[in-house]
């Protein structure tokens, strides 16, 4: 079973910084996705990755496989960034549900 | 385009009554389907999961069953809630290998 870590757990920051959250899990996987649930529950799917960096907006994403480790990015932070952001790993089954992180609860202040 | 449709979007139910929550597709055949719970302060937890009509497998023991009746439908039901079935119900669906798209996501409170 594969362990999602994310980290941190809550961050607060000022307007135009630039933000990292952080996502480790312990078993191979055949991708990972980036989520954005907004205080309404709804989630939207950011990126999936499988190898290397997407770029989309202000959001990157990146994922290192021989680490298990993966980064979300936002440059220019702004007010509307914040939500709950959830890191989600696909095992190599296919068809297998995601095993997710708790997720990192993000407010921008303006 | 692929859109996914769930509800109802909140609920109040008693401990001991019945349970069905219903989620379609459209835009797509054959989709990956998913049903997907979140309990106050605590992360994502996959229930079940479905690859084709009346294949159901579910990842957690629990007082919840799912059906997928046809193609595009997805249904989780309970014979009788508990008190610990309260919570966000996610429905989702899929392509193997692709990006997942989620429903707007059902709030259950059972009291």
């Amino acid at each position: 079973k594969n362990e999602v870590e994310q980290s941190p757990q809550n961050l607060t920051a000022q307007e135009g910084e630039f933000i990292t959250i952080n996502c480790s899990y312990s078993v191979g996987i055949s991708a990972l996705h980036w989520l954005q649930q907004h205080p309404g529950g709804g989630i939207v799917s950011l990126f999936m990755l499988s190898s290397g960096k997407k770029k989309h907006g202000r959001l990157i994403a990146t994922i290192n496989i021989q680490e298990k480790h993966s980064s979300l990015h936002i440059t220019a932070s702004h007010p509307r960034d914040s939500a709950v952001y959830i890191c989600a790993v696909r095992g190599r089954g296919g068809a297998d549900g995601l095993t997710f992180g708790k997720g990192t609860h993000l407010i921008i202040q303006p | 385009s692929q859109t996914i449709h769930q509800w109802p979007a909140t609920l109040v139910q008693p401990v001991g009554s019945p349970l069905s929550l219903e989620c379609t597709v459209e835009g797509t055949s054959n989709p990956n389907l998913y049903w997907y719970r979140q309990a106050a302060g605590r992360g994502l937890q996959l229930l079940f999961y479905s690859v084709g009509i009346g294949q159901i497998s579910s990842e957690v023991p629990q007082n919840l069953s799912a059906s997928r009746p046809q193609d595009r439908q997805f249904i989780l039901s309970s014979k009788k809630l508990l008190l610990s079935d309260s919570g966000f119900y996610l429905c989702a669906w899929s392509r193997s290998g692709n990006t997942i798209y989620f429903g707007e996501g059902s709030w259950l409170t059972v009291v």
